[in-house]
């Protein structure tokens, strides 16, 4: 059962632009929701977290925006470059019976344009 | 200084054989993790180690087994290998408590014919 959805599958967009991406979960007891960028052939490496306290957070160019009520959030990559190619994924975590595990989404790849 | 590393990054394999993964970190975490990547990039946990006691076992088959000798290990062993075992596996560690932040390894492709 997929707990946390991501979309889109893929992404277009021109250099210079902003990407967005969007997730959401159903699970309540989530209070852990990091972005992991993967480039072909690499491990997948952190990128930003976020916890439901705050409904912003910003690190450079990307921002994670949570809505804790729509049980949504979304990565926002400003000023996207053609370096910033490459599969985004969200996940959420709890510190619960199943420990700290990364509940991915099935990612969203994503090309900057020159 | 490589934080998350695994060996080894390529292996091939016959269906039936037996196969080992290793991994080690030395970011002084306390939990070490194996997700699978599958061929449409979906990564899914398969174990989780905490100070030894395994305390994730997703539905995975029991041909898979982790071996953790210290904290800063966690090997994956894997008996009878079958076609559909073909995919990515990264290893990941992480400090239990505050920080919930996880980070990989590179990744050992495993190819079974």
């Amino acid at each position: 059962q997929q707990q946390v959805k991501q979309s889109p599958q893929s992404l277009i967009v021109q250099k210079g632009g902003i990407s967005i991406i969007n997730c959401a979960y159903e699970n309540t007891a989530f209070d852990y929701f990091p972005w992991y960028q993967q480039f072909p052939g690499k491990g997948p490496a952190l990128l930003i977290a976020i916890r439901p306290d705050v409904s912003e957070k910003k690190e450079g160019r990307f921002t994670i925006s949570f809505n804790k009520s729509a049980k949504q959030f979304s990565l926002h990559i400003m000023d996207s470059q053609p370096g910033d190619s490459a599969t985004y994924f969200c996940a959420a975590s709890s510190n619960s019976n199943s420990g700290y595990a990364l509940n991915f989404g099935k990612g969203t790849s994503l090309l900057v344009t020159p | 200084d490589t934080a998350v590393s695994q060996t080894p990054k390529y292996l091939v394999t016959q269906m039936g054989n037996d196969k080992s993964i290793k991994c080690e970190q030395n970011l002084g975490h306390d939990t070490m993790y194996w997700y699978k990547q599958d061929s449409k990039k979906f990564l899914k946990i398969m174990f989780s180690y905490n100070n030894k006691e395994l305390i994730i076992n997703e539905t995975v088959p029991n041909r898979f087994s982790p071996k953790s000798p210290d904290k800063a290990h966690l090997n994956l062993h894997i008996n009878s290998l079958e076609l559909g075992d073909s995919a990515v596996y990264f290893c990941a560690s992480s400090k239990s408590g505050i920080s919930y932040e996880q980070y990989f390894g590179p990744g050992t492709r495993l190819t079974v014919t």
